[in-house]
């Protein structure tokens, strides 16, 4: 069974630190992974990751992906309160459809 | 361009009451999508549609039908509603599927509550 898990489920953290956001995916035909953030409504789209070791990049945020060890991470430096949102790692396992993990719940402290 | 829309926004019903959740894109997007989120759950595939007059279950179709009889155009119908189907519902749009790297466009979501 296609499979997507995020950790950790949730984090707290203090403005200015550094974050890093686990996805791992148990594979049965590997398209792609990508990575949305949902504040209070509709997720939006940050990342799509195809192939391993190229790191994707938008200001403060980055992600990677290793489709040997099977994970991706996003992560995101100096944080801001902005950054408080629940992000979502999505696997295309070939198909026609996405398959989402649980979310990890980031909270930043001021 | 307004993207995926979503209507109504809010909606209570009592149990065993019908309703129709309209999602509309401008986007000539071919692939559209129906998901729900709970708690903890994250979002789970209703149906999806790969082309006009197209269907086919997600992960969690029990209790719902829909229909795509224009390509812009995405019903989801509760027919009996239950207050297990309480949740956000949010759909989505993609220009292609699995044979292409695009990714999915969400609506704003509509926030259901069966009593």
């Amino acid at each position: 069974e296609d499979k997507v898990v995020q950790s950790p489920l949730s984090l707290v953290v203090h403005e200015g630190d550094t974050v890093t956001l686990n996805c791992s995916y148990e594979v049965t035909n590997f398209r792609s992974l990508l990575w949305y953030k949902q504040e209070k409504k509709a997720p939006t789209f940050l990342f799509m990751l195809t192939s391993s070791g190229i790191e994707k990049k938008s200001g403060r945020l980055s992600s990677i992906l290793d489709k040997k060890e099977l994970f991706s991470i996003l992560n995101i430096t100096a944080t801001q309160t902005g950054d408080s949102a629940v992000y979502l790692c999505a696997v295309n396992f070939g198909n026609e459809k996405l398959t989402f993990g649980t979310g990890t719940r980031l909270t930043i402290i001021p | 361009n307004a993207g995926v829309t979503q209507t109504p926004k809010f909606r209570v019903l009592k149990t065993g009451q019908s309703m129709t959740l309209l999602c509309a894109q401008d986007m000539n997007h071919e692939y559209m999508y129906w998901y729900r989120q709970d708690p903890g759950m994250g979002l789970r595939l209703i149906h999806y549609s790969v082309g006009e007059g197209t269907t086919a279950k997600g992960e969690v179709p029990d209790g719902y039908n829909v229909s795509r009889l224009k390509k812009q155009n995405f019903l989801l119908g509760l027919e009996s509603a239950a207050p297990s189907q309480t949740s956000v519902y949010f759909c989505a749009s993609s220009p292609h599927g699995g044979n292409s790297y695009n990714e999915q466009f969400f609506g704003p979501g509509t926030r259901l509550t069966v009593l």
